[in-house]
């Protein structure tokens, strides 16, 4: 049974640089095309996809947050880290880790979700 | 970069109607389009990929159809836990990027 968890600050302030670890169970990260994904949601909005790594530690990021995103994985822990620079208000959001079924297109399981609120 | 738009914003039905909810895509996308469905305070649970094939343990009374550039989601006769907002997502090769459409808010009426 695959599980997914974030874990991280709650509220952060402005300029902060925000961390988040994702720990997962159920399924292992050193074989195939299996990944890691984050996604957020501001409050009352849609989805946005962050980045996602693979198995391989080929990373993708979404390209307009490409130069504050980074996302990095430590498979001895069966954890994936995503940190966020320069955080905004704007950047409040329930922000989720979610696992992309090996060799598609698609994310299958997701986590819980963690609200991160940014404000001074 | 494919950008999808989802038709309607709002839904409101009763219990036992039949739905359907568009996603059309700026550019051919072949099947590669997939569904969730997102409870209020809940992560979002995939419904169906391929544009029409069902994951595992959804009921059979969702579906969905299309490919190119227009999709649907069809829920044959709404039942009450089926209220929830609705999201279609591509992912887009050259950027790499999973893109997802704006999300349909079905609601009891």
């Amino acid at each position: 049974q695959i599980t997914l968890k974030e874990s991280g600050p709650t509220l952060v302030k402005p300029t902060q640089t925000l961390t988040l670890t994702c720990t997962f169970s159920g399924f292992s990260f050193t074989t195939g095309e299996v990944g890691v994904g984050w996604i957020r949601q501001p409050p009352g909005k849609a989805l946005e996809w962050l980045a996602l790594i693979y198995w391989s530690d080929d990373k993708h990021y979404n390209p307009s947050l490409k130069n504050r995103v980074t996302i990095a994985k430590d498979t001895s822990k069966n954890q994936v880290v995503l940190t966020l620079t320069n955080m905004d208000p704007v950047d409040t959001a329930t922000y989720y880790c979610a696992h992309r079924r090996e060799k598609t297109y698609f994310f299958d399981l997701w986590g819980q979700g963690t609200l991160v609120t940014v404000s001074s | 970069d494919v950008q999808l738009t989802q038709s309607p914003p709002f839904l409101s039905a009763s219990v036992g109607d039949r739905v359907t909810i568009t996603c059309r895509a700026s550019q051919g996308i072949a099947r590669y389009l997939v569904w969730y469905q997102q409870k209020p305070g809940k992560a979002p649970k995939l419904l169906i990929y391929g544009a029409s094939t069902l994951e595992s343990g959804v009921p059979s009374r969702f579906s969905g159809s299309g490919s190119g550039t227009e999709f649907t989601l069809t829920i044959s006769s709404l039942q009450p836990e089926d209220f929830a907002t609705y999201y279609c997502q591509y992912l887009n090769n050259d950027p790499y990027m999973y893109t997802f459409g704006q999300g349909t808010k079905l609601e009891i009426k």
